[in-house]
């Protein structure tokens, strides 16, 4: 059974950069036709889409945050990462790693960065 | 981008009514489409995809129906575990997703 785990820090300063990494387990990472992503929930708001990677090393990310975002994957370990740089406190927020298609069928449980001082 | 508008956002019904959930995008996205639902503190979970496909595991009084921009997502006798928030979500766009503002079901 596919399982993803989202790891980093939960606290994160201001106009610092935000990390994290989502092991894939119970699967491969390397597997075609499905891209690895990173969504994002603020605290009571919705869900935003911030980008995703193929096994390839393909990138796509929300215009909104492009300019920001680095996601990149690592097949030796069968995981994949986010770096958002510059935060601030608009970019606290509950943080999911999710495997889509289309739909997106298999998500971690979510990780939730701060971003104070 | 797609923008995706989805209505009402909340709602509040009995056990065993009829809910339906519709979901607008600003373009026609040829069925690219999922929900899902979302209880508190827990990651979404797939519902339905490609507009009307029932996801393995999942009841089958939720149902999903639409074409061109509008979509809708119905449950047909609302179970006291229904109580959640749902989201639509495009992918025709398969390198840009986006998802509708959410409906919170709460029960009357």
């Amino acid at each position: 059974q596919l399982q993803l785990q989202e790891s980093g820090p939960g606290l994160v300063k201001p106009s610092e950069t935000l990390s994290l990494t989502c092991t894939v387990s119970g699967g491969s990472i390397s597997s075609s036709s499905y891209y690895w992503g990173w969504i994002r929930q603020p605290p009571g708001k919705g869900l935003e889409w911030i980008g995703s990677i193929y096994y390839s090393g393909s990138t796509y990310y929300n215009p909104s945050l492009k300019s920001r975002v680095t996601i990149s994957v690592d097949t030796s370990k069968n995981q994949f990462s986010l770096k958002l740089s510059s935060v601030t406190a608009a970019d606290t927020a509950v943080y999911y790693c999710a495997r889509h298609k289309g739909g997106i069928d298999c998500w971690g449980q979510g990780t939730l960065v701060t971003v104070s001082s | 981008d797609i923008q995706m508008t989805q209505s009402p956002s909340s709602l509040s019904a009995s056990v065993g009514d009829r809910v339906t959930i519709t979901c607008r995008a600003s373009q026609g996205i040829s069925n690219s489409l999922a929900w899902y639902q979302q209880k508190p503190g827990k990651a979404p979970k797939l519902l339905l995809y490609a507009a009307s496909t029932l996801e393995s595991g999942v009841p089958s009084r939720f149902s999903g129906s639409g074409s061109g921009p509008d979509y809708t997502l119905t449950i047909s006798s609302l179970q006291p575990e229904d109580f959640a928030t749902y989201y639509c979500q495009q992918y025709y766009s398969s390198l840009s997703l986006t998802f509708g503002g959410g409906t919170k079901v709460e029960i009357k």
